[in-house]
């Protein structure tokens, strides 16, 4: 099983202030194909998750490009350049090149 | 638009049996591996499994292996999760969502009590 570990698992930030979370795999996430499947989800308060970013580094359609995410083999980190209020939920990171896939422990962003 | 949508709400005794649904349209459902997500009350997400409708190769998590059922009928666009024998343990909120998590059904609040 590949085991996904986050942190932190929490954070408090003041909206217009940066964040960021790290991602590590305990197995590499790059595929023959050249792909890392490597994903980040936000779980707003009630509702289901909704996907960010896909590959590492790709924003999903209609997501705002203060969410980037970086990194590449075992290390990833997805950052929000100025946090706002939207912003508040957990967030995972998950991987699909071993299936089903395996997801982090989850972040918290709190908004202080 | 691609939509997952997922059956209502149950609530079950302990040794009962269970189907749940999620219902894939806005795409070719045969295409994409699509799976079940756990989330037990105030925890995070677990891979239960997923499932290739095309060809109905099916893989699941360890943790799941034999505690759970997923199937899917290509004709009606249509993934199951099913249980033979609920525990109170199984009291969660389930997803379905395509593997690369682009699309997710609004999740079956599954409730086991006595």
């Amino acid at each position: 099983d590949i085991v996904m570990t986050q942190t932190p698992l929490s954070l408090s930030v003041t909206p217009g202030q940066p964040a960021s979370i790290s991602c590590k795999s305990s197995q590499s996430l790059l595929h023959s194909n050249g792909k890392t499947y490597l994903y980040w989800c936000l779980q707003k308060p009630g509702q289901p998750p909704q996907l960010l970013i896909y590959e590492v580094s790709n924003r999903f359609s209609g997501v705002p490009d203060r969410f980037s995410g970086s990194g590449s083999g075992t290390d990833f980190t997805l950052k929000i350049s100025r946090v706002e209020a939207e912003d508040v939920g957990v967030y995972y990171c998950m991987q699909s090149i071993q299936l089903p896939g395996s997801f982090g422990q989850g972040t918290k962003l709190e908004i202080k | 638009e691609v939509q997952l949508v997922q059956s209502g709400a149950e609530v079950k005794k302990p040794g009962e049996s269970l189907k749940i649904s999620c219902k894939g349209s806005g795409y070719s459902f045969t295409s994409y591996w699509i799976g079940w997500v756990r989330q037990m009350p105030g925890k995070g997400l677990e891979w239960m499994g997923v499932i290739y409708p095309g060809d109905s190769d099916t893989r699941y998590s360890p943790s799941f292996q034999g505690q759970v059922t997923i199937s899917a009928d290509k004709s009606l666009s249509t993934a199951y999760l099913q249980w033979s024998s609920l525990k109170a343990s199984d009291t969660a909120m389930y997803y379905c969502a395509r593997k690369e998590g682009s699309s997710w059904g609004q999740g079956t609040l599954v409730t086991v009590s006595s």
